[in-house]
């Protein structure tokens, strides 16, 4: 069975802060990660496709990095603010295997006002 | 607009009731899918279905029962023997490689 973890768990941090979290998975038979962000009432939105070792991807003041090698991609949030407030997923896509997709845990941020 | 509907947002099941929720999608993708979630944990994949008259078990498919008849709609039971079905049910689709495109949830209760 395959694990992507994420970590933390959760946080909160205070309106202003920067914030980053990680998510893990297997270094092999590696194509691509996705991460998402999930607000509270609605439904989950992707944010980044991450296919090659270094990417980096930019959206406003949200970014990720991605290393397959290691096998870890971190999302970071530059001066959060209250609306940044979800849960942000990431999903991992193998080329092994009959079911490829595999949801992390997810990370719960609260960014307090 | 292309995207993912869900119905009913609400339901309550009985004891001893089956229940079907909706999902219905006009993206014109392949693969479909059915994910749990309780208070605090993550997704759980109940079913996934990458074609057309096929589907396959995700990791939590004891007491549901899902069809795929058509590309667009992809229907899931909870049935009875669910003993635990009270959460919030997320359909979503894909295409190829790309992210997954969700639904707006059903949020499924005990009477």
């Amino acid at each position: 069975i395959l694990n992507v973890e994420q970590s933390p768990q959760s946080l909160h941090v205070q309106e202003g802060d920067s914030t980053n979290f990680t998510c893990s998975f297997p270094s092999s038979n590696f194509y691509a990660l996705h991460w998402y962000r999930w607000e509270t009432a609605k439904s989950p939105e992707a944010l980044f496709v991450m296919t090659l070792n270094g990417d980096e991807k930019k959206k406003g003041r949200i970014s990720a990095t991605l290393n397959t090698k290691e096998g870890y991609s971190y999302l970071y949030i530059k001066g959060s603010q209250p609306e940044d407030s979800a849960t942000y997923l990431c999903a991992f896509y193998t080329t092994s295997g009959t079911y490829k997709y595999i949801f992390g845990t997810g990370t719960r941020l609260k960014v307090l006002a | 607009d292309g995207g993912i509907t869900q119905s009913p947002k609400y339901l309550f099941r009985k004891e001893g009731q089956n229940v079907t929720l909706s999902c219905e999608q006009n993206l014109n993708h392949d693969a479909m899918y059915w994910y749990r979630q309780d208070p605090g944990q993550g997704l759980r994949l109940i079913y996934y279905s990458q074609i057309v008259n096929d589907f396959q078990k995700g990791d939590i498919a004891e007491g549901y029962s899902v069809s795929r008849e058509k590309k667009e709609s992809f229907p899931l039971t909870v049935t009875s023997a669910q003993k635990n079905p009270t959460a919030f049910y997320l359909c979503a689709s894909q295409f190829g490689r790309q992210p997954q495109h969700f639904g707006d949830g059903t949020r499924l209760s005990i009477l």
